[in-house]
C-alpha cells in the first residue's frame, strides 16, 4: 500500500535527551513536512522539505532540526533546546509539481505523541 | 508574516442544525484544501477549490471559494454527529509551493 508512516506512535523523552521522529513515505512526493499539534490548537509549521538535500524552516522551527537525505524520508529530532516539547507530531508529503493543480493534497501519518518525563 | 485565520476556533450545534466555518487570508491563494481531523486522528483531505468564486458540494458540505481568492467557507447541512472533529482549510501561496494551514475550526455535535 502506498502512504506516509510515522513511528513510533507514542515516545517518552527524559529531560535533556534527543530523540528522532521517523517520517517515511512510499509516494513519490517531493514535499515533506513536519507539523506540531498542542491540544485543541491547529497546526504549527516546524520544517519542511521541497526537494531531497534541501528544507526551510516554518514557523516553530527553535529546538528542532530536520534532514532530507532521501526522498522517502524526512526524520524530526527534537533537541535538548526545545524546551516544551510535549505534543501531537504530524508529518504530510505532497506532491507539488502538477498540471493544472490537480491531486496536489497532503497525506498525513498517524502522528507521534511525544511526552516528556 | 503570511496568515490564514478561521473562525469560529470552536463551535458547538445540536444535531441536525447547520454549521460554516470560514477561513481568510492575508493574501492571495492559487488554491484552498479543506481537511478533516477526527479527535484522535490525523487531518484527512476533503477536497480543493482552484478558481475564483468556486462552488463545490460533497453531499452535505457545500464548499466555496471567494471571488478574490482570500477566502472561502465550508457549510455543512443537518450536522449528524459523525461530523464532529476539527476542520482545517490549506491555502497554497500564490507564486510558491507553500501551503499555510489555517487555525482549524473545532465542530461539536451535540445529540
Amino acid at each position: 500500500d502506498g502512504g506516509i508512516t510515522q513511528s513510533p506512535k507514542y515516545l517518552f523523552r527524559k529531560e535533556g535527551q534527543n530523540v528522532t521522529l521517523s517520517c517515511e513515505q512510499n509516494l513519490n512526493h517531493d514535499a515533506m513536512y513536519w507539523y506540531r499539534q498542542d491540544p485543541g490548537q491547529g497546526l504549527r509549521l516546524i520544517y519542511y522539505s521541497q526537494i531531497v538535500n534541501d528544507f526551510q524552516k516554518g514557523d516553530i522551527a527553535e529546538g528542532y532540526s530536520v534532514s532530507r537525505e532521501k526522498k522517502e524520508s524526512f526524520p524530526l529530532t527534537v533537541t535538548s533546546a526545545q524546551k516544551n516539547p510535549t505534543a501531537f507530531y504530524l508529518c504530510a508529503s505532497q506532491n507539488l509539481r502538477t498540471y493544472a493543480q490537480q491531486n496536489t493534497e497532503a497525506f498525513f501519518g498517524q502522528g507521534t505523541r511525544l511526552t516528556v518525563v | 508574516g503570511q496568515q490564514v485565520m478561521q473562525i469560529p476556533q470552536y463551535q458547538h450545534v445540536q444535531e441536525g442544525e447547520d454549521f460554516t466555518t470560514y477561513c481568510n487570508s492575508s493574501t492571495t491563494l492559487s488554491n484552498i484544501q479543506w481537511y478533516k481531523q477526527r479527535p484522535g486522528g490525523h487531518p484527512v483531505f476533503l477536497i480543493q477549490l482552484v478558481k475564483s468564486g468556486e462552488v463545490k458540494k460533497q453531499k452535505r458540505l457545500t464548499f466555496q471559494f471567494g471571488e478574490a481568492k482570500k477566502n472561502s467557507s465550508l457549510h455543512i447541512t443537518a450536522t449528524q454527529t459523525t461530523d464532529v472533529g476539527t476542520y482545517f482549510c490549506a491555502g497554497l501561496l500564490s507564486g510558491t509551493y507553500k501551503y499555510i494551514f489555517g487555525t482549524g475550526t473545532r465542530l461539536k455535535v451535540l445529540a
